[in-house]
């Protein structure tokens, strides 16, 4: 139940196309469901994210999809540019009830070629 | 710049040597955590502390030894570590009401 599953694990565009990435929960108690962005070398940034009160959010040229039914979530990078090749991490967390574990897909590699 | 700060940036150390990792925020997050991150692999939790409190210990080895002075610092212990624990050693902070986790730059950390 404290899975996150994301796919695919690499994931290689061209400039100017859209990135789409998936990813799947099970544990019906996360409620905060963020992306990071992760160079080589440094840490993971927060990218946006989203709550289950909402179907999408758009902050620039990413977005993310949230199916609250399907619990599927996944974030469309529109218009993608060489400088957005990195390692993209979904993950998933209860802020109710105590626990503060994030917990992790296992990462899509982007290229974006230019 | 990021707001949880991690020094040292790259550490190399011989398994019979004694070393600390430090991390400090002043977003004034409550609770606070070390991941071990391997290449290619999500960081992967080591310790939570809440409230300055040891909350979570994933099954640790005792070679790595947490503390948390105060509410802003957060140090790891390292001694008589082993290659394979080589890695990127990550401290993040968080807000628990937003749930929003917020994640240093690493210590690069290889031992020889």
């Amino acid at each position: 139940q404290q899975q996150v599953k994301q796919s695919p694990q690499s994931l290689i565009v061209q400039k100017g196309g859209i990135s789409i990435i998936n990813c799947a929960y099970e544990n019906t108690a996360f409620d905060y469901f963020p992306w990071y962005q992760q160079f080589p070398g440094k840490g993971p940034a927060l990218l946006i994210a989203i709550r289950p009160d909402v179907s999408e959010k758009k902050e620039g040229r990413f977005t993310i999809s949230f199916n609250k039914s399907a619990k599927q979530f996944s974030l469309h990078i529109m218009d993608s540019q060489p400088g957005d090749s990195a390692t993209y991490f979904c993950a998933a967390t209860p802020t109710q009830g105590g626990s503060e574990k994030l917990v992790f897909g296992k990462g899509t590699k982007l290229t974006v070629n230019p | 710049d990021t707001e949880v700060t991690q020094t040292p940036k790259h550490l190399v150390m011989g398994m019979t040597n004694k070393k600390s990792l430090k991390c400090e925020q002043h977003m004034g997050h409550r609770a606070m955590y070390w991941y071990k991150q391997k290449a290619k692999k999500p960081p992967e939790l080591m310790f939570v502390y809440s409230y300055e409190k040891l909350s979570i210990n994933e099954s640790v080895p005792s070679r790595f030894s947490p503390e948390c002075p105060n509410s802003s610092l957060l140090n790891l212990h390292l001694h008589a570590l082993q290659p394979e624990d080589s890695a990127l050693y990550l401290c993040a902070s968080s807000n628990r009401d937003t749930g929003r986790h917020t994640f240093g730059s690493g210590t690069r950390l290889t031992v020889v």
